[in-house]
C-alpha cells in the first residue's frame, strides 16, 4: 500500500498570506490527524476527522481549520499567516482496528 | 491531566553497546503507550506499541520496550545499537479511559550513536 502523501513538501509564504496543506491517507484509513512540530514545542495536535467530521480539536486558533472529503483526503488551511506558524505540518492516518498513527513526510512552512 | 516525559534531551552510545530511551507517563486510566522514530527532514515512522498483554514490546530494527506500570514507564531498549539508528525518538501515551482518543507526545529525545 503507498503510505500518507502530502502536498506540498515546502511552503514559501508571507506574513497576511493563507495556505491550504493536503493530505491523502493510507487506502483503507478514515481517521486523519494534523500535528505542527517545532523544534521547542515538539508535536501540537491540530485536530482530527473520520469520516468528514471532525472528532478532535487541539487548542489552536480559528485561523487553523480542516476538513476532510468523502475519500478522506484531508485539507488544512491557515488564515492571516503569521512568523510563529512556520513549523513542518504533519498529517497521519490510522484504520479502523488500529491504535497506531502513520504519518506522511510533512509540508514545511516557513513564514516571512 | 494527561501527561508524557522524556526526561532527556540527547542520548550518546556508542556503536554496538545497548541503548535505553526513557518515557514516563501520566494517565488517568489504563494506557496505551507508542514510540516513533523521526529521521531528518521525515515525517515520523511507528516502532511499537504497547496495548495490553505481556509488558515486553518487540518492534521494528530490534527496537524493543517494557511496560512497567508501577513505574509508569516505557522504555525504549535495543541491545546493539547502529550508527543509523541516530534519529529523534518520541514516546505517546493514549489515555483509554473514556472516548478520549487524543495522543499526547513527549517532546521527543535526540539519539546519536558514534562509530
Amino acid at each position: 500500500k503507498a503510505g500518507v502523501t502530502q502536498t506540498p513538501r515546502y511552503l514559501i509564504k508571507t506574513r497576511g498570506q493563507q495556505v491550504t496543506l493536503s493530505c491523502s491517507p493510507i487506502s483503507g484509513h478514515r481517521s486523519v490527524s494534523w500535528y505542527q512540530q517545532t523544534p521547542g514545542q515538539g508535536l501540537q495536535f491540530l485536530f482530527e476527522y473520520f469520516s468528514e467530521t471532525q472528532r478532535n480539536k487541539g487548542n489552536f486558533p480559528g485561523r487553523f481549520s480542516g476538513r476532510q472529503f468523502s475519500n478522506s483526503r484531508s485539507e488544512m488551511n491557515v488564515s492571516t499567516l503569521e512568523l510563529g506558524d512556520s513549523a513542518l505540518y504533519l498529517c497521519a492516518s490510522t484504520g479502523t482496528g488500529l491504535h497506531e498513527q502513520y504519518f506522511g513526510p510533512g509540508t514545511r512552512l516557513t513564514v516571512t | 491531566a494527561q501527561s508524557v516525559a522524556q526526561p532527556e534531551d540527547q542520548v550518546n552510545v556508542a556503536e554496538g553497546n545497548p541503548l535505553t530511551v526513557k518515557c514516563t507517563y501520566s494517565v488517568s486510566g489504563n494506557p496505551y503507550l507508542f514510540w516513533y522514530v523521526q529521521y531528518p527532514n521525515r515525517g515520523l515512522q511507528f516502532l511499537l506499541k504497547y496495548i495490553t498483554g505481556d509488558n515486553l514490546v518487540k518492534g521494528s530494527y530490534g527496537f524493543e520496550a517494557e511496560f512497567n506500570k508501577s513505574q509508569t514507564s516505557f522504555h525504549l531498549k535495543k541491545p546493539s545499537a547502529l550508527v543509523s539508528d541516530s534519529a529523534l525518538y518520541f514516546c505517546a501515551v493514549r489515555d483509554n479511559a473514556g472516548n478520549n482518543r487524543k495522543l499526547i507526545w513527549g517532546l521527543g529525545t535526540s539519539l546519536a550513536v558514534n562509530p
